[in-house]
C-alpha cells in the first residue's frame, strides 16, 4: 500500500468555524508533512512531524494546529481562518530521516474554501 | 537552507518534440533531488529521484534527469513528449543530513499540443 489518504476532499467553512483535516498512511513512514498549495504555485511546507513529534513549524499562524496522534495519522485543526487561507492542503509521508533518497508520498489533498 | 529555482514558467511543445526543463538548487552540502509531476486535477507523483551514484537517472514514463554537481543543476529531459505529458512539473530538494525539509521550485507548466 503506497497510498496517502486525505479527508475530506473538499471543505467549505466560515471564518468562525472549527474543522479538521485528516491524513492517513500505512506505509510505516515515521515522518509526515502538511503543505499548503495555492493555484499555480508550488507546495509550501507548513509542518513536519518525525516520530510523532513536531520537528518543523514554518512560522504558520496559530489558527492552524497540527496533531499527530499516532504513526499513521496526521490531523490539521482549523479555527478562525481567513479567506486567504483558501488553498489545497496536501499531506505527505516519508521515512523520517534523510538518507537514501527519501521521497515523499503525497495524498490527493483537501480543497479548502474559507467564506 | 536549500532553495530551488526553475527557469521556465510555461513551456509549450508539439507532440514528439524533445523536452528539457531546467532546475538549479542552492545548498552547500549533499542533497537529494527530485522531480514531481502534477497532472491536471491529480496529486503530486514522483517522476524520478537522485541521491547518489550514477548522475543520470531514469524515471517513469520515459523521463530522465542529469545531476551536474558543478552546475548545481538537475535538468529533466524527455526525447519525445506526448499530449498526456501536459502537467505541472516541480523540482525539489532536501538535505540528507537535514530535517526532512523538502523545498520545491516554482514549477514549470508544460503544455503539449496534439
Amino acid at each position: 500500500d503506497t497510498e496517502v489518504t486525505q479527508t475530506p476532499k473538499h471543505l467549505v467553512m466560515g471564518m468562525t468555524n472549527k474543522k479538521s483535516l485528516k491524513c492517513e498512511q500505512h506505509m510505516g513512514h515515521r515522518a509526515m508533512y502538511w503543505y499548503k498549495q495555492k493555484a499555480k504555485k508550488p507546495p509550501e511546507l507548513m509542518f513536519v512531524y518525525s516520530y510523532e513529534k513536531l520537528s518543523i513549524n514554518e512560522s504558520v499562524p496559530s489558527r492552524f494546529s497540527p496533531e499527530c496522534p499516532n504513526s499513521s495519522l496526521l490531523n490539521l485543526h482549523l479555527h478562525a481562518l481567513q479567506p486567504e487561507d483558501s488553498a489545497l492542503y496536501l499531506c505527505a509521508s516519508s521515512h523520517p530521516l534523510g538518507g537514501a533518497g527519501d521521497e515523499q508520498y503525497f495524498g490527493p489533498g483537501t480543497r479548502l474554501t474559507v467564506t | 537552507a536549500q532553495s530551488v529555482s526553475q527557469h521556465n514558467h510555461h513551456v509549450i511543445l508539439s507532440e514528439a518534440a524533445s523536452l528539457e526543463l531546467g532546475c538549479n538548487y542552492s545548498y552547500g552540502g549533499t542533497v537529494n533531488l527530485f522531480w514531481y509531476v502534477q497532472y491536471p486535477g491529480q496529486h503530486l507523483q514522483l517522476l524520478l529521484k537522485y541521491f547518489s551514484g550514477d548522475p543520470l537517472v531514469k524515471g517513469i514514463k520515459g523521463f530522465e534527469a542529469e545531476f551536474i554537481k558543478s552546475k548545481f543543476s538537475f535538468n529533466l529531459r524527455k526525447p519525445s513528449v506526448q499530449w498526456s505529458d501536459t502537467a505541472e512539473y516541480f523540482c525539489a530538494v532536501n538535505a540528507p543530513e537535514g530535517n526532512n525539509d523538502m523545498r520545491f521550485g516554482a514549477g514549470t507548466r508544460l503544455t503539449v499540443k496534439p
